[in-house]
């Protein structure tokens, strides 16, 4: 099974407009973390947001906000009032457990387009 | 802002070349990974450093591939005799601790494997 879905391979956004990033994870290990990681055409992988599993509040960051439902094991992006610069490759990621890696596993990612 | 950086930003190798890729994480961060991708696929993780040894691998980091910590900043990854699909991007990235529990990527290395 997947440990990170993302369903949504590729969307267009109206700039001005919200977008909301679908995730879904699987784990059995009660401590976790979440992320979301931009990834523009240039290639860098640019840290957006952060939720653990603990974590009792959805994360925010300016204007990225985490929709986390852990009954549900989602984890959602939600971009507020895109931005042309928002266009890029989005990947939510998780880190399961506190085995001695502490790797990320990371969902196939989804292409946001804004249009002017 | 501290960063990771790496370098170089692009390699071109022949098959059956050793590579060595370089990293410099960020300087109080105690554990280091690399990461690689595949055009147009997702990020793997290959392997993960903590206290001067290796702490995990994936079944990809196989006997082609080594990491070092020669010193106090750097962080490499070689690969002894590179195939074609070891073609990608390569990330490295650092994570401060447990409680921070966040991984900051470097920009890649773009490898090319001929």
């Amino acid at each position: 099974a997947q440990k990170i879905t993302q369903t949504q391979p590729g969307m267009f956004v109206q700039e001005k407009e919200a977008v909301t990033l679908d995730c879904t994870y699987d784990t059995s290990d009660p401590s976790y973390g979440l992320f979301w990681y931009k990834q523009p055409s240039s290639g860098e992988m640019i840290f957006l947001i952060y939720q653990g599993s603990y974590d009792q509040q959805n994360a925010t960051e300016g204007r990225y906000s985490l929709n986390f439902q852990k009954a549900r094991k989602s984890a959602n992006l939600v971009i507020s009032a895109s931005q042309l610069g928002d266009s890029a490759m989005y990947f939510c990621a998780m880190r399961e457990g506190w085995a001695a890696g502490n790797k990320l596993t990371f969902g196939g990612g989804t292409r946001v387009l804004v249009k002017p | 802002e501290p960063e990771v950086t790496q370098t170089p930003s692009h390699q071109v190798t022949q098959m059956g070349q050793e590579v060595i890729l370089r990293c410099v994480p960020i300087s109080n961060h105690l554990y280091f990974y690399w990461y690689r991708q595949i055009l147009g696929q997702k990020v793997e993780f290959l392997v993960s450093f903590y206290n001067n040894e290796i702490s995990e691998k994936s079944e990809i980091f196989d006997d082609q591939f080594s990491v070092e910590r020669p010193d106090g900043s750097n962080f490499t990854l070689k690969i002894r005799s590179t195939k074609l699909e070891d073609s990608a991007m390569y990330f490295c990235a650092s994570l401060e601790n447990r409680v921070t529990d966040t991984q900051y990527f470097g920009p890649g290395t773009r490898l090319t494997v001929l």
